[in-house]
């Protein structure tokens, strides 16, 4: 079946160190992946998206490529701050499915 | 932005009790979700909606029912709740996109506590 593997948390950076979060995922037909990200407290936010192979998804210094070959999507930022301390969720969803399969989230802290 | 509502935040309730969690949307998406969250994070399709008078189970069995009478809300109704219900209760919504390209926008979710 289709499945999303995530890198397992939690992780704790420094401030304006890189950031890497690694996803792979496992599907029957062609999915669009997407990076959730969601704050204490609060529900999820789509961060960004890319639907078919080679596309590049960013969005608030954060990007993601996807890549057929090895099936992945990995999360990527230069340089974190405090406010990006969160869970991440990378997801995909089928084309003509309803649902989306998530990963089982990162939880990510970023100390001063 | 996406504008998708949940009410109330937080609840706290006795076992026995019914209860309605309210989800509405004013972006006119025809499709709608309810995902519950465990408390370790991970995500489960309940319940989803094409559209008015369409209701579909998802992954995860839930005891809970909803209704799709207007496009814009989509309640879900727990008949009477047990402390295994205790959870966060996410409500999404989207658009019909080509090619599955359809994004889901999440509201803030209800997290339903049942002692």
């Amino acid at each position: 079946g289709d499945s999303v593997t995530q890198m397992e948390g939690p992780v704790t950076l420094s401030e304006e160190a890189f950031l890497t979060i690694n996803c792979t995922y496992t599907a029957t037909g062609y999915p669009s992946l997407f990076w959730y990200v969601q704050y204490p407290g609060e529900g999820l936010q789509l961060l960004l998206k890319a639907t078919k192979a080679d596309d590049k998804g960013s969005n608030k210094g954060f990007e993601a490529t996807y890549r057929k070959e090895t099936t992945s999507f990995h999360l990527e930022k230069g340089s974190v701050q405090v406010s990006d301390s969160a869970v991440y969720f990378c997801a995909l969803r089928i084309q003509g499915a309803q649902k989306l399969v998530f990963g089982q989230g990162t939880r990510l802290t970023i100390n001063p | 932005e996406a504008d998708i509502y949940q009410t109330p935040r937080y609840l706290v309730i006795g076992t026995g009790k019914k209860i309605t969690l309210e989800c509405s949307q004013t972006m006119g998406h025809d499709k709608m979700y309810w995902y519950q969250q465990d408390p370790g994070m991970e995500l489960h399709l309940i319940h989803y909606s094409y559209g008015v008078n369409s209701t579909e189970k998802g992954d995860l069995s839930s005891e809970s029912t909803v209704s799709r009478i207007r496009t814009e809300h989509f309640p879900l109704t727990l008949e009477s709740a047990r402390p295994s219900h205790t959870s966060q209760y996410l409500c999404a919504s989207s658009e019909w996109g080509a090619g599955g390209t359809d994004t889901q926008y999440f509201g803030p979710g209800t997290r339903l506590t049942v002692l």
